[in-house]
């Protein structure tokens, strides 16, 4: 197995700009979810997924859109890029959220300029 | 809000030694999550406690969960220099489907 994938690795975009982060697994987990991480700010909850079909929002969902049309991707598009979206991205996944582990891709460092 | 706020912020010790870093947290949970983080790498789950426990063993970890203060502990013994990441501890949030994490202990662990 995989694990969780997430690409692209780096990316640099201007303000205005709009781009998808990608998302897969390979261990046939229902949750997904979308974080970002600020320094001295732990991880936020952006948007989560409960299984294909299903969305909704987390702690801080505004400028971002999610969709879930099958069980292993989940890709998290920035609609207008601006610089406060300038960020590590972690896409993660688990069988369920709670009692169970989560996994967690590698990161996606996002600078908007 | 963030849930979980972990103490300290940093924590330097040298390799050898038992580092210990705390997490308190507000409201009720029945589970509460420890994950480390190298620099530049995703994160990597530890342990799992549960409410009903008070005290769980890995390895070289060693969890306390007091539901009573609202607060977790996690113990690395005998520290090396790998052990040097981020620790966080997570606890559920919401409809229990979402984990709240807390902005981290920087360990680092000296040689």
């Amino acid at each position: 197995n995989a694990g969780v994938t997430q690409t692209p690795k780096f990316q640099v975009l201007k303000t205005g700009q709009s781009m998808t982060l990608q998302c897969a697994q390979d261990m046939n987990h229902e949750y997904m979810s979308w974080y970002r991480q600020d320094p001295g700010m732990g991880l936020r909850l952006i948007h989560y997924s409960v299984g294909a079909g299903i969305t909704d929002q987390g702690e801080v969902p505004n400028g971002y859109n999610v969709s879930r049309s099958t069980t292993e991707d989940f890709p998290l598009r920035l609609l207008s890029a601006a610089p406060s979206q300038t960020s590590v991205y972690f896409c993660a996944s688990s069988l369920e959220s709670s009692g169970n582990t989560i996994y967690f891709g590698e990161g996606s460092w996002l600078t908007v300029v | 809000s963030q849930q979980g706020e972990e103490d300290p912020q940093a924590l330097s010790i040298q390799e050898g030694e038992n580092a210990t870093m705390n997490c308190s947290y507000k409201t009720s949970i029945n589970n509460l999550q420890w994950y480390r983080q190298n620099s530049g790498r995703g994160l990597v789950h530890l342990i799992l406690i549960r409410s009903n426990e008070r005290e769980k063993h890995s390895g070289r970890l060693r969890v306390t969960l007091d539901t009573s203060k609202k607060s977790s502990s996690l113990l690395i013994t005998a520290s090396r220099a790998a052990d040097t990441a981020s620790y966080f501890c997570a606890t559920p949030r919401g409809s229990a489907r979402q984990l709240t994490f807390g902005s981290g202990t920087q360990l680092t662990v000296l040689p």
